[in-house]
């Protein structure tokens, strides 16, 4: 059964304090990990697709990097706007459309 | 361009009650999910379609019904509520990879 593991559950940093959201997985072939942003009341805003092993992608202060067991997304310089739940997926090859959702990490940015 | 658009909002059902959540994107995207989100669980697929005509049963299937009648268009039904899907419930849909997302409808059943 495939798995997904976040932590932390919830993170709480100052304004301008770096650090990294981890997503641990288990997966019978990976076909892909996603990154999501969900704010209060709204549903999760797609982040990145990373597709293997040594793969990175950016996106202005969020940088998503992958190793054959787990994923994680770094923040840059964090400011009060990248207070969000990121939710971490992965998608099993072989045709499966299901996506399995880790809980996800409430990050709160103080300013 | 609105994307993923899921109605109603909020909603209270009655034990043994009916509806349907309704969803329709304006993106042409071949691909259509329910899923349900609830608290400290991650989402949960409830079921899919690949295309117009074409359903399948994800994880928790369960209690609901769907139907694809156009591209457009992707209603979830709930027959005889039970407090069990007390939820959240979320429509996506995808062209390639990278999930659009509504904003949910938040069903409670008492």
């Amino acid at each position: 059964e495939d798995q997904v593991t976040q932590s932390p559950e919830a993170l709480r940093l100052q304004e301008g304090e770096s650090s990294s959201l981890n997503c641990s997985y288990t997966v019978s072939g990976l076909r892909g990990l996603f990154w999501y942003r969900q704010d209060p009341g709204k549903g999760p805003e797609f982040l990145f697709t990373l597709y293997s092993a040594g793969e990175e992608k950016e996106k202005e202060r969020l940088k998503a990097t992958l190793t054959k067991k787990e994923s994680f997304l770094h923040i840059t310089a964090p400011k009060p706007e990248d207070s969000a739940t990121y939710l971490c997926a992965v998608q099993a090859s072989g045709g499966n459309e299901k996506l399995t959702f880790g809980t996800g990490t409430r990050l709160t940015i103080i300013p | 361009n609105a994307g993923v658009t899921q109605t109603p909002k909020f909603r209270i059902l009655k034990i043994g009650q009916s509806m349907t959540l309704q969803c329709t994107q304006d993106m042409n995207h071949n691909y259509m999910y329910w899923y349900r989100q609830d608290p400290g669980m991650g989402l949960k697929l409830i079921y899919y379609s690949v295309g117009a005509g074409i359903t399948d049963k994800g994880e928790v299937p369960n209690g609901y019904n769907v139907s694809r009648s156009t591209t457009e268009d992707f209603p979830l039904r709930l027959e005889l509520a039970a407090p069990s899907q007390t939820s959240v419930y979320f429509c996506a849909s995808r062209l390639y990879y990278g999930y659009t997302f509504g904003s949910g409808t938040r069903l409670t059943v008492v």
